[in-house]
C-alpha cells in the first residue's frame, strides 16, 4: 500500500498523560497537514509541513501540542498532559507541489484518541 | 475567514433517486474547491476538485459538480444513487494558503 499511513490506529490513554502519533506520507509528496475531526465536525485544521519546515500553525494548536517533520519525511504529532477536549480522530495528509497536483490532499486513515 | 456550510446534514434517499448537496462557501478572492467523501471505515477520499476553467466538473464513480461563483457555491449532484454512495461528504474550500477549510459534512444514506 503506497498510501498515507498513520500508527496508532487507536489510542486510549489517561487524562494528563503524554501521547505521540505517527504519520508516514505518500513517499514522493513533500507537503504533510494534520487535522483533527470530532464527532458530527469536519476536519479542522492544525498545522502544515513542507519539507522539514512548518509552514502553518491554527490557532487550534495550544502549547500542550508540538508536531515535527525532521528529515522531511515521517511527522509526528505530539500531546502533552492530554484533556478529555482531546478526543479526537486525528488525521494525516500529504500532497506534492509538483505540477498538475498541486493541493490535492491524500488523507490517511487517522489515529481515533480517547482521553478518560 | 474562509468557511464552508453545508445545509444537508442528513439526507436519506431510496436506490435510483437523484441527489444534490448543497455547498456554500465564504471567500471573495480565488478558490480551489473540492469535494471528499468518507466511507464507513474507510479514509477520507477526493471525489472531484475545481481549480479553474469549466465550472462543471466530473468526479469518479459518476459524481459532478457546479462552481457557480455568484453565489459562492459548489453543488454535489448525481442523477441516479446506489446503496454503495452511503457515506459521509464534505465540501472543503482553499485559497492562498495550502490548508483545507471544511464543511461540517452530509451524511448520505441510500437505502435498496
Amino acid at each position: 500500500d503506497t498510501g498515507v499511513s498513520q500508527d496508532p490506529r487507536h489510542k486510549i490513554t489517561k487524562r494528563g498523560q503524554n501521547v505521540t502519533f505517527r504519520c508516514d506520507p505518500i513517499s514522493e509528496h513533500n507537503r504533510l497537514y494534520w487535522y483533527r475531526q470530532t464527532l458530527g465536525q469536519g476536519p479542522e485544521f492544525l498545522t502544515y509541513f513542507q519539507n522539514e519546515a512548518q509552514l502553518e500553525k491554527s490557532r487550534l494548536l495550544s502549547d500542550r501540542f508540538s508536531a515535527e517533520r525532521p528529515k522531511g519525511s515521517f511527522s509526528t504529532l505530539e500531546i502533552q498532559r492530554t484533556e478529555q477536549g482531546d478526543s479526537a480522530m486525528y488525521l494525516c495528509a500529504s500532497s506534492s507541489t509538483g505540477t498538475g497536483s498541486y493541493n490535492e490532499q491524500f488523507f490517511g486513515p487517522g489515529t481515533r484518541l480517547t482521553v478518560l | 475567514a474562509q468557511s464552508v456550510s453545508q445545509h444537508n446534514h442528513h439526507v436519506i434517499l431510496s436506490e435510483a433517486a437523484s441527489l444534490e448537496l448543497g455547498c456554500n462557501y465564504s471567500y471573495g478572492g480565488t478558490v480551489n474547491l473540492f469535494w471528499y467523501v468518507q466511507y464507513p471505515g474507510q479514509h477520507l477520499q477526493l471525489l472531484l476538485k475545481y481549480f479553474s476553467g469549466d465550472p462543471l466538473v466530473k468526479g469518479i464513480k459518476g459524481f459532478e459538480a457546479e462552481f457557480i461563483k455568484s453565489k459562492f457555491s459548489f453543488n454535489l449532484r448525481k442523477p441516479s444513487v446506489q446503496w454503495s454512495d452511503t457515506a459521509e461528504y464534505f465540501c472543503a474550500v482553499n485559497s492562498n494558503t495550502d490548508k483545507l477549510i471544511f464543511g461540517t459534512g452530509t451524511r448520505l444514506q441510500v437505502f435498496p
